[in-house]
């Protein structure tokens, strides 16, 4: 079936540290790919997207490519913050049976950054 | 600001209460959804509604029962829930059902059941 699987958290980096959160997935077709942010006690924000092989998707820093031949869409930022503490969730959608439109999520990683 | 309301933010319930969330969205949307979040478990979608019609549901027990009156309110009527319940319950919606929309989240009601 279509899932998606990323790293398994807490992920601890230290202020300024490179970031990357490891995400792949199994869909059939050509599915969208996001990147979602949980901030506490908030709902999800979406971080970046990309709907094509080789599209980039980039937003406050963080950046993600669509890699069809790897079937990844790992999320990276070069200098992360404090601010950037949070669950980040990868997520894919595509039509495909009868799921039209539903957005298939991993389990979410949990980064925190110390100053 | 996301655009997505809804209200309450936090409930706390016994198992044999009726109680309502409510979402609203303000960004002209067609498509609205239900999840549910809980601890170390991924995001379980429980409904889709298009145009205010049902698309999908999925294997949702009927204690948890969805209405959409309009394409910019969306409601999940509980009763009679159990202590496994317990959780997130987060609203979005999308411009379509198209892959490539984005969906935007609400802040979540955070349940409890007593």
């Amino acid at each position: 079936g279509n899932s998606v699987t990323q790293m398994e958290g807490p992920v601890t980096l230290s202020e300024e540290a490179f970031l990357t959160i490891n995400c792949t997935y199994t869909a059939t077709g050509y599915p969208s790919l996001f990147w979602y942010v949980q901030y506490p006690g908030e709902g999800l924000q979406l971080l970046l997207k990309a709907t094509k092989a080789d599209d980039k998707g980039s937003n406050k820093g963080f950046e993600a490519t669509y890699r069809k031949e790897t079937t990844s869409f790992h999320l990276e930022k070069g200098s992360v913050q404090v601010s950037d503490s949070a669950v980040y969730f990868c997520a894919l959608r595509g039509n495909y049976g009868g799921s039209q439109g539903n957005l298939i999520f991993g389990k979410g990683t949990k980064l925190s950054v110390k100053p | 600001e996301t655009g997505v309301t809804q209200t309450p933010r936090h409930l706390v319930m016994g198992m044999t209460n009726k109680k309502s969330l409510k979402c609203e969205q303000h960004l002209g949307h067609n498509a609205m959804y239900w999840y549910k979040q809980s601890a170390k478990k991924p995001l379980e979608l429980m409904f889709v509604y298009s145009l205010e019609e049902r698309v999908e549901n999925n294997s949702v027990p009927s204690r948890f029962s969805p209405e959409c009156p309009n394409s910019s309110h969306l409601f999940l009527h509980l009763h009679t829930l159990q202590p496994e319940d317990s959780a997130l319950y987060l609203c979005a919606s999308s411009p379509g059902l198209a892959d490539t929309y984005e969906q935007y989240f609400g802040p979540g009601t955070r349940l409890t059941v007593t």
